[in-house]
């Protein structure tokens, strides 16, 4: 398995513009995660899927930040408008089960929020 | 809430041994996490532990005592490529749902 792929890897774009990540997580896990990791928080969970669907999304800083899975092989986290503060780098990671299971990580999106 | 402490730098010497700390608060406590974060690279699991003990994988070993909040991770034989972040996550249950907590992560420095 090629493991979980994110894209784009970077993303720079301007203040109030709409930026959407991607992720496809390994065949066949049931669970999916969205992180954001700053040097100031450190690695923050964000969301996570089980079976396609959002079981914890407390982790969602404000409505600007929305995530879905609308199949088993992808999911998306979107942020609209985008501000400055969300400049961090997104990583998606998978999962066969929750507990007494490893989370394999994506490479990450690294964004910049000008 | 979840709350968990772990020091922000250590620095150790090549083919020593390193014990990295890692204190927690939670409620409905599930199992805690390490991971090693490489600068630039994305975090790769180390160890799981749930149960009271010792864990031992190789070079690399996980305690854990529930009833203290506490674990640590301890590197044997250190390598120079053992230089990265460490990160203790905590699982926990509540609110109808599981959730996972990580620490700030501990930046270890191996020096020759």
């Amino acid at each position: 398995d090629a493991g979980v792929i994110q894209s784009p890897r970077h993303e720079v774009t301007e203040m109030g513009q709409e930026v959407t990540l991607r992720c496809k997580p390994i065949s066949g896990h049931d669970y999916l995660f969205w992180y954001r990791q700053t040097m100031m928080r450190g690695l923050e969970l964000l969301i996570y899927f089980n079976n396609n669907v959002p079981i914890d999304d407390s982790g969602m800083p404000e409505d600007r930040f929305s995530a879905k899975m609308p199949n088993a092989s992808f999911s998306t986290l979107k942020i609209q408008p985008s501000e400055p503060r969300d400049s961090a780098v997104y990583f998606c990671a998978s999962s066969l089960r929750l507990v007494d299971d490893t989370q394999y990580f994506g490479p990450g999106t690294r964004l910049t929020v000008l | 809430g979840q709350n968990i402490d772990q020091p922000t730098e250590m620095t150790a010497t090549e083919g020593a041994i390193v014990q990295i700390n890692c204190t927690y608060q939670t409620s409905g406590f599930n199992g805690l996490f390490w991971y090693q974060q490489h600068a630039g690279e994305a975090p790769t699991f180390l160890s799981y532990n749930v149960l009271d003990g010792l864990e031992e994988k190789g070079r690399f070993s996980s305690f854990l005592s529930r009833s203290k909040g506490y674990s640590y991770l301890l590197l044997k034989e250190l390598q120079m490529k053992d230089s990265a972040s460490y990160l203790c996550a905590v699982l926990y249950s509540g609110g109808g749902a599981d959730g996972l907590t990580f620490g700030k992560g501990t930046h270890l420095i191996i020096q020759p």
